[in-house]
């Protein structure tokens, strides 16, 4: 079956950790995307990859990084540099703009 | 900058009722507009795109309509039924390369 899929569900860090978030797709797509949802707010972009070895920062990339070395695979970093990174992770992927977004099932991360 | 508002922030109706819900944006140069369905702590759904040549898209019970010149769009759910319940999150395009995301609309639909 092809979709996008995240890991782990759940994550929980203590604070000064950095922590890495895991996103595949097996949809060949090119772009993908990665969005911070906190409670009751719309999706916040954080970084965004259009091509494998280059991506761009979204509105809230402070205190996250990204890699993109393969096409079906874009992990998010969050640093301890993020002082706010509770939240819901998620992330995305299209095969162009004029396409839809697809999304992964998402990771819960908690701050301890 | 873009910006996306959706109103009503949440609705409640009985089952049956045809209903509407708004997505208005602040810049009507957008490449395209999409509306998406959210689940408790689950991820998007994508339910329509609609390209900013189009007026109009369907998709069995759901309708989506888009005015550029006024930066509306609206989501019109027919028959609604108690599974129609969640969130429904309007995002537009601007440039061909990422979304902007509304706030979303808190769907309930009583038996």
């Amino acid at each position: 079956d092809g979709g996008i899929t995240q890991s782990p569900k759940y994550l929980f860090r203590k604070e000064g950790q950095n922590v890495t978030l895991s996103c595949e797709q097996n949809l060949n797509h090119d772009a993908m995307y990665w969005y911070r949802q906190d409670p009751g707010q719309g999706l916040r972009l954080i970084y965004y990859s259009q091509i494998v070895n280059d991506f761009q920062k979204g509105d809230i990339a402070e205190g996250y990084s990204v890699s993109r070395e393969k096409k079906e695979s874009f992990p998010l970093t969050v640093t301890s540099a993020q002082k706010n990174p509770t939240a819901f992770y998620l992330c995305a992927s299209t095969a162009s703009g004029r396409r839809k977004q697809f999304f992964g099932p998402g990771t819960r991360l908690t701050v301890l | 900058k873009q910006e996306v508002t959706q109103i009503p922030a949440a609705l409640s109706v009985p089952e049956g009722e045809n209903l509407v819900l708004n997505c208005s944006f602040t810049d009507s140069a957008i490449y395209n507009l999409q509306w998406f369905r959210q689940d408790p702590g689950k991820g998007l759904t994508s339910l329509l795109l609609i390209q900013s040549s189009q007026r109009e898209q369907t998709s069995g019970r759901l309708n989506a309509s888009l005015d550029k010149s006024s930066g509306r769009s609206t989501l019109y759910i027919a028959a609604s039924q108690p599974g129609d319940s969640a969130t429904y999150l309007c995002a537009v395009n601007p440039s061909g390369s990422r979304l902007t995301f509304g706030e979303g609309t808190q769907l309930t639909v009583n038996p």
